[in-house]
């Protein structure tokens, strides 16, 4: 158990609809990342917030957004959903970024239809 | 941009043998830590280990250790003893330091088999 949790383990919804994804880090990290893993595109980060703040983007869809809250708590929401964007959504979190390592959560599965 | 290779899509190995799987990455950068994490079928990502490219010494995690090659950018994967446990997806990544992303590599499937 890395620590970190994530809500819920599986999501099936249908197309065009718009789906959250919650992400608790380990107790003291600060860092929260978000990956995407799919058969077509293999592991792909999406977005990185530090302590509340965005710190970096990578392939995240404009379909896509992320917030972290005051308590590190984070938050991944998916818009407009699309066949393609069923996928596993890992988080990670670390102490600050940079030069830690990233744990990894369990996973959500989401699966549009 | 970085990249990480992972060339062998999947590898099988009996058990109580050793295995290594091969990583190779490009980057102009100088400082950076490398990775391998692995994915049983559960699908959790577990990090197996890390090696800083500043030291020279290549790490080691119980039956798990690396060669860290950084002038020919090879990051290759040893695993001792293999047990039944050991099978899963294998991850090789990089990340710059001061960086923010992880760069994975395609992965690599072991199958430890009885």
């Amino acid at each position: 158990d890395s620590g970190v949790t994530q809500t819920p383990k599986h999501l099936i919804t249908a197309t065009g609809q718009r789906v959250t994804l919650r992400c608790s880090p380990r107790s003291g990290d600060l860092s929260v990342y978000w990956y995407q893993q799919s058969l077509d595109q293999g592991l792909q980060f999406l977005i990185q917030y530090y302590n509340g703040e965005e710190r970096a983007k990578g392939n995240i869809l404009e379909r896509f957004s992320a917030q972290q809250f005051p308590d590190l708590h984070s938050e991944l929401n998916l818009s407009s959903l699309e066949l393609g964007d069923s996928a596993l959504y890992f988080c990670a979190s670390s102490v600050v970024g940079g030069i830690e390592t990233q744990y990894f959560g369990p996973g959500t599965r989401l699966l549009v239809l | 941009a970085q990249t990480v290779t992972q060339s062998q899509p999947e590898m099988s190995v009996q058990e109580a043998e050793t295995v290594t799987l091969s990583c190779t990455y490009d980057t102009s950068e100088s400082n950076y830590y490398l990775f391998w994490y692995k994915q049983p079928p559960s699908r959790q990502m577990i990090l197996v280990i890390r090696q800083e490219a500043y030291k020279q010494q290549n790490a080691t995690e119980n039956r798990f250790s690396v060669n860290f090659q950084k002038a020919a950018k090879s990051f290759s994967l040893k695993i001792s003893d293999s047990q039944l446990g050991d099978t899963a997806m294998y991850f090789c990544a990089f990340m710059n330091r001061g960086g923010n992303k992880l760069v994975f590599g395609a992965g690599t499937i072991l199958r430890v088999k009885s």
